[in-house]
């Protein structure tokens, strides 16, 4: 059970729009910056978006970022087949006893 | 260009220890705190323990709490995670990774390729 919420799965077609959400509590995406890594099949996950809503140097612009509150959300348009990953929230924590950093429990993005 | 490449993974039997590696270079490792992730087979990512810049402080995930610990050779560029007393549950891809942490602003931004522990009999 993570501490992040992220639906299992995601899908669209080639050029399409979609999100995922990350919901979580005042501890963590509440109080803190929520960040995003991409892991493509049999790899490592790499850094997506940080701070909410930057991208890193080399990713692409049709990945983006945003929070609301306790939760937060990525968008991707213009859907490519080589999007088609696991994406995964994640944000630190101020709880006095709980993990210093949380992840969502991942969604797969397939591309139709 | 920053490079991390862990090692020390294997097959081990419940209650045996393993010591991971991961040499950090293209990069002023001493300047990073740094953390070790992991990841169960077909499961999703789990935060398990991180480290500061000069090793003073570190912290744990409860699961791993007084059978793991973290450290660190900054004149080796290399940090380490001493995992003992070792269970089923702890088999994952272990990954290290470097963490930009100034201010509010706090995130992975290079990961390894990951080293892969097996706990079983």
């Amino acid at each position: 059970q993570s501490v992040l919420t992220q639906p299992p799965s995601a899908s669209g077609t080639p050029g399409q729009r979609v999100t995922i959400s990350c919901s979580g509590s005042s501890s963590n995406i509440g109080s803190n910056t929520v960040n995003w890594y991409q892991q493509l099949p049999g790899t490592a996950p790499k850094l997506l978006i940080y701070s909410n809503n930057q991208r890193p140097s080399g990713v692409p612009d049709r990945f983006s970022g945003s929070k609301s509150g306790t939760s937060a959300s990525l968008a991707i348009s213009g859907l490519q087949s080589e999007d088609e990953a696991d994406y995964y929230c994640a944000a630190w924590d101020d709880s006095l006893n709980g993990p210093e950093v949380v992840f969502g429990g991942g969604t797969k993005l397939t591309v139709l | 260009e920053v490079q991390l490449v862990e090692s020390g993974g294997g097959l081990v039997q419940p209650g045996g220890s393993l010591r991971l590696s991961c040499a950090a270079s293209g990069f002023t490792f001493s300047s990073y705190w740094m953390h070790w992730v992991r990841q169960a087979p077909g499961k999703g990512l789990v935060w398990v323990s991180r480290i500061n810049s000069d090793g003073s402080s570190t912290s744990y995930a409860d699961s791993v709490k007084g059978r793991f610990t973290i450290s660190r050779d900054n004149a080796k560029n290399t940090l380490y995670l001493q995992m003992n007393s070792l269970r089923a549950e702890d088999t994952a891809v272990y990954y290290c990774a470097r963490t930009v942490a100034t201010g509010t602003l706090r995130y992975f931004d290079y990961w390894g390729q990951g080293t892969l522990v097996t706990v079983s009999s």
